[in-house]
C-alpha cells in the first residue's frame, strides 16, 4: 500500500463545477504540499499545510491531521485549471517528499 | 527573480553513456532536491542537500548514480553507464529551508531518453 493515496486517478468535469480531491496518508507527517503541473509543464506549489485550511483564489487545502486526510477544492472550475494536482508529504526528521500518484483533471467549457 | 534552472531541458544518449544534469537553484535557498519522473509514473525522490550537511542519497536508485552540489549552490546530477530503464524526466527543486517549513520551487525538469 502506498503511504499516500490520491483519489480520483481521473476526474472530468463541466466549467464551473465544484471541484474535489483527496490524498489520504499513513505516515507521520511535518507538512502536506498541494502540487500542481500542467501537461507538459513544469510543477507548481500550491499550498503547504500542516493543520486546518488554506486558501488562495479558487483554490482551498483543507487537511485533518487527526484522520491523516487532506482535500483540495476548486470552486468555479475553468478550463486553465485542467492539470494534474498531485499530493506529497514530507515526514519528521526527514525531508524528502513521498508523492501520490496525482489526480488529473480535465474541466469541459 | 530568476527561478530555478535546468539544464539541458532535453537530452537524448545512448545506452551505456555517461549523462551529466545540472540544477541552478533560486539565489538564497539552502535546501537542493532531486526528484525523477519516469513516463506514467509518479514523481520519486532521489537525494536532497541542505546546506553544509551530508546528503541524504536514500533515493538514489543504484550506484550509477550520483549527485554533488559545489559552493552550497549549483548541483550536478550524474549517471553513469546509462541504462534504458533511466529515461525518465529529471526535476530539481529549492527551497529556504526543510521541506516540512518551506514550499518547494520547481524548475523545469531534464527530459533523458536513454536509446
Amino acid at each position: 500500500k502506498n503511504e499516500v493515496e490520491q483519489s480520483p486517478q481521473n476526474l472530468t468535469a463541466q466549467e464551473g463545477e465544484f471541484i474535489t480531491i483527496n490524498c489520504s496518508y499513513s505516515v507521520g507527517i511535518s507538512a502536506l504540499h498541494w502540487l500542481q503541473q500542467h501537461p507538459g509543464g513544469g510543477i507548481v506549489s500550491l499550498f503547504m499545510l500542516s493543520s486546518g485550511k488554506k486558501k488562495h483564489g479558487r483554490l482551498i487545502a483543507t487537511i485533518n491531521i487527526q484522520e491523516k486526510h487532506s482535500s483540495l477544492h476548486i470552486t468555479a472550475s475553468h478550463p486553465r485549471d485542467s492539470a494534474v494536482y498531485i499530493c506529497a508529504v514530507s515526514g519528521f526528521g526527514n525531508e524528502k517528499l513521498t508523492f501520490g500518484t496525482g489526480t488529473r483533471l480535465t474541466i469541459i467549457p | 527573480g530568476a527561478g530555478v534552472s535546468q539544464s539541458p531541458s532535453n537530452k537524448v544518449t545512448e545506452k551505456g553513456k555517461d549523462v551529466e544534469l545540472r540544477c541552478d537553484p533560486i539565489s538564497g535557498h539552502t535546501a537542493l532536491y532531486w526528484y525523477r519522473q519516469s513516463l506514467g509514473q509518479g514523481l520519486e525522490f532521489l537525494i536532497y542537500f541542505q546546506g553544509n550537511s551530508a546528503p541524504d542519497k536514500s533515493g538514489l536508485p543504484s550506484d550509477r548514480f550520483s549527485a554533488e552540489r559545489t559552493g552550497g549552490s549549483v548541483s550536478t546530477l550524474t549517471i553513469q553507464r546509462t541504462q534504458q530503464e533511466d529515461s525518465a524526466v529529471y526535476l530539481c527543486a529549492s527551497s529556504l529551508g526543510p521541506s516540512g517549513v518551506y514550499e518547494q520551487y520547481f524548475g523545469p525538469g531534464t527530459r533523458l531518453t536513454v536509446t
